[in-house]
Formats: structure tokens, C-alpha cells, sequence
């Protein structure tokens, strides 16, 4: 079992839905990262949260509104998203950078997100 | 910026047969590798990292790695693949003192039992 917790872990919505991925850690980590995978394809990038602030943005649209409320949770905002967003959407975390260079990221589950 | 090469998209091979992964990598300064392995409808795992001192690096599964600066290369091998190793190994970098990963497109290895 992962030690990254994701809900849900399916989602369908529509285009002019709101709604929300939650992504959860208890390891004491402080960077948080939102990934999109989507079919055959690697991880890559959106944002970084690292000691509760944003730290990189993969000039994502707007459309999608990362929150970090703690150092424990990361939420991902969706609104008004378009079919290609369909996707696997993945949380990771890692020791913050003050740990030292090389800390992996821990990956969860993900949520699988079905725009129609 | 980085960017990470992996060589075979899809590997079969038998029980018993040895496993040598190819990743390359660019970036102009000093890094930290990894290899994830994603299992079957789980998530990805570590399975090895390097970020300094000797250059063979031993992780979980009997897999290791080997980190050579000189050609940008951290290949993924193991001496004896079982069926249970059949996943997608993904090969990935930062930087240094950077938490942005980059991950290669993935190799798809089914071990044939």
C-alpha cells in the first residue's frame, strides 16, 4: 500500500463541473507535487508545492487551481476541463529540500479523471 | 532543462534471462537519478536511486544501476528476471538541488514464465 492516500480514484465530469483531487501524506514530507499521466505516457509535471508554497508551475492552465491547505494535504481544483484532460492525475511527495539532495518522490494511486 | 532517454519501449524475455535497461540523460549540471517500477494496476515504487558516492547503486528486488558520468547513462540491470518482474520501469532525473523529476517514456518488460 502506498503511503500517498488519493480520492477519489475515479472521477467523471462534465465540462462546466467543479470539482476537486484530494491527496493526502502522514510522512512528515514537505514538498507536494501534482503529475499528469496520461495513456502509454511517463508522469509529467504540473506543480510544486514545496513548504506549503508553490514553487513551479508547468504553465498548466488555469483551469486547474492547486491548494495546499497544510503540509499534510494537497488539493487539485478542476473547473470547466476539456476532454483532453482525461487522465490519470497523480500525487507524489518527498522529504523537503532542508533533508538534503536526492529524497525520491513517493507516489500514490492516482485518480483516474474522465472529462465527457 | 532535462530530459531523460530510455532506450526499448517493450523487452520480452524468458525466466532466468539476464535484464540490462537503457536510460540516457541530458542536463548540463549535476543530478539525482532514479528508477520507478510500476507494477500492474499499482502505483509507481522506487526501485534505486543515485545521487552521490559509488556509482553502483542496489535496490529493492535484486535490481541495480549503474550511474556513468562520462556517457550521461544510469542503466538498469538485473541478473535473473522472474515473472513477477513483468511492469514498466521508469528511468528518471533532477537536478541536483531540484525537485523537478523528469521521467523517461517507460520500458514495458514482460518476463514470459
Amino acid at each position: 500500500d502506498t503511503e500517498v492516500t488519493q480520492t477519489p480514484k475515479h472521477l467523471v465530469m462534465g465540462m462546466t463541473n467543479k470539482k476537486s483531487l484530494k491527496c493526502e501524506q502522514h510522512m512528515g514530507h514537505r514538498a507536494m507535487y501534482w503529475y499528469k499521466q496520461k495513456a502509454k505516457k511517463p508522469p509529467e509535471l504540473m506543480f510544486v508545492y514545496s513548504y506549503e508554497k508553490l514553487s513551479i508551475n508547468e504553465s498548466v492552465p488555469s483551469r486547474f487551481s492547486p491548494e495546499c491547505p497544510n503540509s499534510s494535504l494537497l488539493n487539485l481544483h478542476l473547473h470547466a476541463l476539456q476532454p483532453e484532460d482525461s487522465a490519470l492525475y497523480l500525487c507524489a511527495s518527498s522529504q523537503g529540500r532542508l533533508s538534503g539532495v536526492g529524497q525520491p518522490q513517493h507516489f500514490g494511486d492516482g485518480t483516474r479523471l474522465s472529462i465527457l | 532543462a532535462q530530459s531523460v532517454s530510455q532506450h526499448n519501449h517493450h523487452v520480452i524475455l524468458s525466466e532466468a534471462a539476464s535484464l540490462e535497461l537503457g536510460c540516457n540523460y541530458s542536463y548540463g549540471g549535476t543530478v539525482n537519478l532514479f528508477w520507478y517500477v510500476q507494477y500492474p494496476g499499482q502505483h509507481l515504487q522506487l526501485l534505486l536511486k543515485y545521487f552521490s558516492g559509488d556509482p553502483l547503486v542496489k535496490g529493492i528486488k535484486g535490481f541495480e544501476a549503474e550511474f556513468i558520468k562520462s556517457k550521461f547513462s544510469f542503466n538498469l540491470r538485473k541478473p535473473s528476471v522472474q515473472w513477477s518482474d513483468t511492469a514498466e520501469y521508469f528511468c528518471a532525473v533532477n537536478a541536483k538541488y531540484g525537485n523537478k523529476l523528469v521521467f523517461g517514456a517507460g520500458t514495458i518488460l514482460r518476463v514470459k514464465s
